[in-house]
């Protein structure tokens, strides 16, 4: 079974800043991999999806990169807005998927 | 407007069951695949099922798998999950999702990729004795 790990799993980081959040695939995944945004209290968020491009109005800030088995979420200039958890998620062996634990921004 | 609205959760003693449902609207609910993602208290996203457009076959976690059963009702527009011999560990509160399929030139042709693009706020179902 295909295992994703996230790395940190929580971040600490203030307005302005950038940030990267790095996902880890137990297998290839070539480019099938999606990334969540959740706040507290609140539905999950796609912001990106084919491992780099951005959902519909998702802010350019977020920038995601990688390929194969090793992915990053890039949040430029960090706005009030973007502090909650991301998740992502792998969706070669669509129709089951796997979520990573989760990175948490605060 | 978009929109999946989870009900039925509740609290349920280890063995009992419980009945999920996920109303759609603004949208067409036979074009779409929906599933069912849950979140213990204080813990990640874990996909549990989902369930083809037409309804015909569903898929499961290994966890659930025997034990819970996702159904949809094109007429009623709706999508349920029978949740049976319900344990501590089920104990989520639970989203449901739909799936959007992206399609993206690649060289010698087309990529599908799947995601889960309008979510509800939940609905939560707490097993205990």
């Amino acid at each position: 079974d295909i295992q994703m790990t996230q790395s940190p799993s929580s971040l600490s980081a203030s307005v302005g800043d950038s940030v990267t959040i790095t996902c880890r695939s137990s297998q290839v995944i070539t480019n099938y991999l999606n990334w969540y945004q959740q706040k507290s209290g609140e539905a999950p968020r796609l912001l990106i999806y084919a491992a780099s491009t951005l959902h519909s109005g998702v802010p350019s800030r977020f920038r995601g990169s990688g390929s194969g088995a090793h992915f990053t979420l890039t949040i430029s200039g960090l706005q009030p807005e973007d502090f909650a958890t991301y998740y992502c998620q792998e969706s070669l062996f669509a129709p089951q998927y796997v979520f990573g634990q989760g990175t948490r921004l605060e | 407007e978009v929109q999946v609205v989870e009900s039925g959760g509740g609290v349920v003693q280890p063995g009992g069951s419980l009945r999920l449902s996920c109303a759609v609207s603004g949208f067409t609910f036979s074009d779409y695949w929906m599933s069912w993602v849950r979140q213990a208290p204080g813990k990640g996203l874990e996909w549990v099922a989902n369930i083809k457009k037409d309804g015909s076959e569903g898929f499961y976690v290994e966890s659930v798998r025997g034990r819970f059963t996702i159904v949809r009702d094109h007429g009623k527009n709706s999508m349920y999950l029978e949740m049976n011999n319900l344990r501590n560990e089920d104990s989520a509160v639970y989203f449901c999702a739909r799936e959007f399929v992206f399609t993206l030139p690649v060289v010698g042709g087309r990529n599908h990729y799947s995601t889960l693009d309008v979510w509800g706020r939940g609905t939560t179902v707490i097993v205990s004795s």
